[in-house]
């Protein structure tokens, strides 16, 4: 079974880093792009970046480029994403999803993380 | 103006029919978009519905029944997603995804409600 399983709800201050993961199984790991995608409490969906885990080729959307970090280690089939210094406007759901294929959408999601900071 | 604008909400009863549109801005062409269609549950990730770019590229979700289906309106400008023969698990929101200008851009979704 493809499947995606993400890391455990984070409840963290600000200033404090983080670092959560989603783990692949089921499928080929560095040949799909994995996405991150956050969602606001009570909002929509908002693409963050995504990653292709065979070369760490990685693009961010304008609105989170320098904010958070993606990563992936193809040796243990897991992709991450992380901040150096979070902030209470990072209080959200965090989804990893599978790209399908070249050009394609998203068909596999995790089922998410949840962070909140709060002093 | 947001790139994908689709209504907040929309009502139905069970058995009927709904189409869930997706417009998009202004000086964008529907016809040149694959509209990725999305489920979403309350406390559940999205769904992959399905996606569609013609009557000749397209594809539906694994285990996403046939009563799901997509089009376009070229005249609106719009992605539809339509869904018949409604039933009370339908009940959810609903996202249209693009690719545009180098990033996914999301609809800001609409919850369908059957009753």
């Amino acid at each position: 079974e493809v499947q995606l399983v993400q890391s455990g709800a984070e409840v963290k201050k600000p200033g404090e880093s983080l670092k959560v993961s989603c783990k692949a199984s089921g499928y080929s790991f560095p040949t799909y792009w994995i996405g991150w995608v956050r969602q606001m409490p009570g909002k929509g969906l908002e693409w963050m970046g995504i990653i292709y885990p065979g070369d760490s080729e990685t693009t961010y959307s304008p609105s989170f480029q320098g904010q958070v970090t993606i990563s992936a280690d193809e040796s243990i089939r897991s992709a991450y994403l992380q901040w150096s210094s979070l902030k209470a406007s990072d209080t959200a759901m965090y989804y990893c999803a599978r790209r399908m294929g070249a050009d394609e959408g998203f068909d596999i999601w995790g089922q998410g993380t949840m962070v909140t900071v709060s002093s | 103006q947001a790139v994908l604008i689709q209504p907040a909400s929309l009502s139905a009863s069970p058995g009927a029919s709904a189409s869930l549109t997706c417009t998009l801005r202004s000086g964008i062409n529907v016809g040149t978009y694959t509209i990725y269609w999305y489920q979403q549950k309350p406390g559940s990730p999205p769904q992959y519905v399905l996606r569609f770019k013609s009557d000749s590229d397209k594809q539906q979700g694994s285990g996403v029944p046939s009563r799901f289906s997509g089009s376009k309106d070229a005249s609106a400008n719009a992605g539809i997603l339509l869904i018949s023969g409604l039933q009370s698990e339908d009940e959810a929101d609903y996202y249209c995804m693009i690719w545009h200008s180098d990033a996914w851009v999301f609809g800001g979704g609409t919850k369908l409600t059957v009753l």
